[in-house]
């Protein structure tokens, strides 16, 4: 079945950028969203379709995907946004919902 | 505001089955273009796509859990189950339920856009 591959932990200083990636075979023919997770809360959809935001997501977060590789995009990082992040698409030959292993986001 | 709420026993003996209802409001489960889901996430682990269900009753469920897993949908409730059955200790976990959004392209495609608190059913004797 199909694999998403992301890096267990990012790092970041408050005000830089944060680029998470997800890695899978022509992710990029796929469509690809992203949920932020904080502890002990819900999964939060940050991003869908590759690179749209839902209403009362900030501008801040940003997706693309290409070729093997989508990366959810976080600029002018704050402190709130620590959090683990999740890929997610669906593999249509299997019929079923896949989710990367998901990536630790460390505000340093 | 759509709102989903998970209920059911928190724990569950090895062997037996697990049970959880998810109940909708502030919408309807027969809304057409969306399915019903069940994730959960095992202690300090990643999340685990379950299965879906659409109001007519059509279901997707995950090829690792298929055999063991059913969901089933209540419109006249607004609400959608899950039971799993056999259970051991690998199962314990949070069970979320979740809209998905169906998005019709040259094939179908699902994601998550509205999800519940969530609720923690542990497997043990």
């Amino acid at each position: 079945s199909y694999v998403l591959t992301q890096p267990p932990s990012v790092s970041v200083a408050p005000g830089q950028t944060a680029r998470i990636t997800c890695g899978g075979n022509n992710i990029g023919s796929k469509s690809v969203h992203w949920y932020q997770q904080k502890p002990g809360q819900a999964p939060v959809l940050v991003v869908y379709d590759d690179s749209d935001r839902p209403s009362g997501i900030p501008e801040r977060f940003s997706g693309s995907n290409s070729g093997n590789t989508a990366t959810l995009t976080i600029s002018r990082v704050e402190a709130g946004d620590e959090a683990d992040y999740y890929c997610q698409v669906w593999d249509s030959s299997s019929v079923h919902v896949v989710f990367g292993g998901g990536t630790k986001l460390t505000v340093l | 505001q759509l709102q989903l709420q998970e209920s059911g026993p928190g724990l569950v003996k090895p062997s037996e089955t697990l049970s959880l209802t998810c109940t909708v409001s502030g919408g309807s489960i027969s809304s057409s273009s969306y399915y019903w889901g069940w994730i959960r996430q095992p202690p300090g682990k990643g999340l685990e796509w379950i299965g879906s269900i659409y109001y007519s009753g059509s279901t997707y469920y995950n090829p690792s859990l298929k055999s063991r897993v059913t969901i089933s949908v209540d419109t006249s409730k607004n609400q959608f189950s899950l039971k799993l059955s056999s259970v051991t200790a690998a199962d314990t976990a949070v069970y979320y339920c979740a809209r998905l959004i169906a998005v019709a392209g040259p094939y179908y495609y699902y994601y998550m856009d509205v999800w519940g608190k969530g609720t923690t059913v542990t497997v043990s004797s």
